[in-house]
């Protein structure tokens, strides 16, 4: 089945201590976005790639880091320079034909606490 | 600079009436405006959109409305059921040639009352 995955589903971490989130798509799509969830601010973006090697900040980058190696995987780190890691983290790419209207396609989600 | 906003927290409806969830916008670039369904836990799943170039689009219960003088648009749940309560994000999509990005507002929460 064509999908996207993120994994793990919840994650424990202590203050000072990096996390890497995965996010893996077998939609052979381009495009791959990062946004968080937290209570009453709705999805904010962290991070999106429209092609391997290449990614952009979005509006609350500061404290995270990504990579684009391979089409299928853009894992995300939550470095311990982030204030406030604790929320919930969505993976999304575009479905077909969403990369023209916005029509994205989302994981799971991934859901950090930080101890 | 929130671009997208629901001022509306949260609702409650009647199983059966129709539900209005309301959303503004203030950038007039936006090139599509989408709703999403959101259960907890659960990643956002796509309900409708619409085009900027029309002012309605209707799939089966769900409408979207678009009033692109008032910078506005509304969903309507007709007739609304008890599996429609979760909350419902509204949604910008600019075409920037490479740029594209999904602007989200803060959501409402409906709830359907049996």
């Amino acid at each position: 089945d064509g999908g996207i995955t993120q994994s793990p589903k919840y994650l424990f971490r202590k203050e000072g201590q990096n996390v890497t989130l995965s996010c893996e798509q077998n939609l052979n799509h381009d495009a791959m976005y990062w946004y968080r969830q937290d209570p009453g601010q709705g999805l904010r973006l962290i991070y999106y790639s429209q092609i391997v090697n290449d990614f952009q900040k979005g509006d609350i980058a500061e404290g995270y880091s990504v990579s684009r190696e391979k089409k299928e995987s853009f894992p995300l780190t939550v470095t311990s320079a982030q204030k406030n890691p604790t929320a919930f983290y969505l993976c999304a790419t575009p479905s077909s034909g969403g990369a023209m209207t916005g029509e994205l396609f989302f994981g799971e989600g991934s859901r950090l606490t930080v101890l | 600079d929130q671009q997208v906003k629901q001022n509306s927290p949260s609702l409650s409806v009647q199983e059966g009436r129709i539900s209005i969830l309301n959303c503004d916008y203030t950038n007039s670039m936006f090139d599509y405006f989408l709703w999403y369904k959101k259960y907890p836990a659960e990643g956002p799943t796509f309900l409708i959109s619409i085009s900027s170039i029309k002012d309605k689009n209707e799939d089966g219960r769900f409408t979207v409305f678009l009033n692109k003088s008032a910078k506005h648009l509304s969903l309507h749940i007709v007739p609304s059921q008890p599996g429609d309560s979760a909350v419902y994000f509204c949604a910008a999509w600019r075409t920037n040639f490479g740029n594209e990005k999904l602007t989200f507002g803060t959501g409402t929460r409906l709830t359907i009352i049996p």
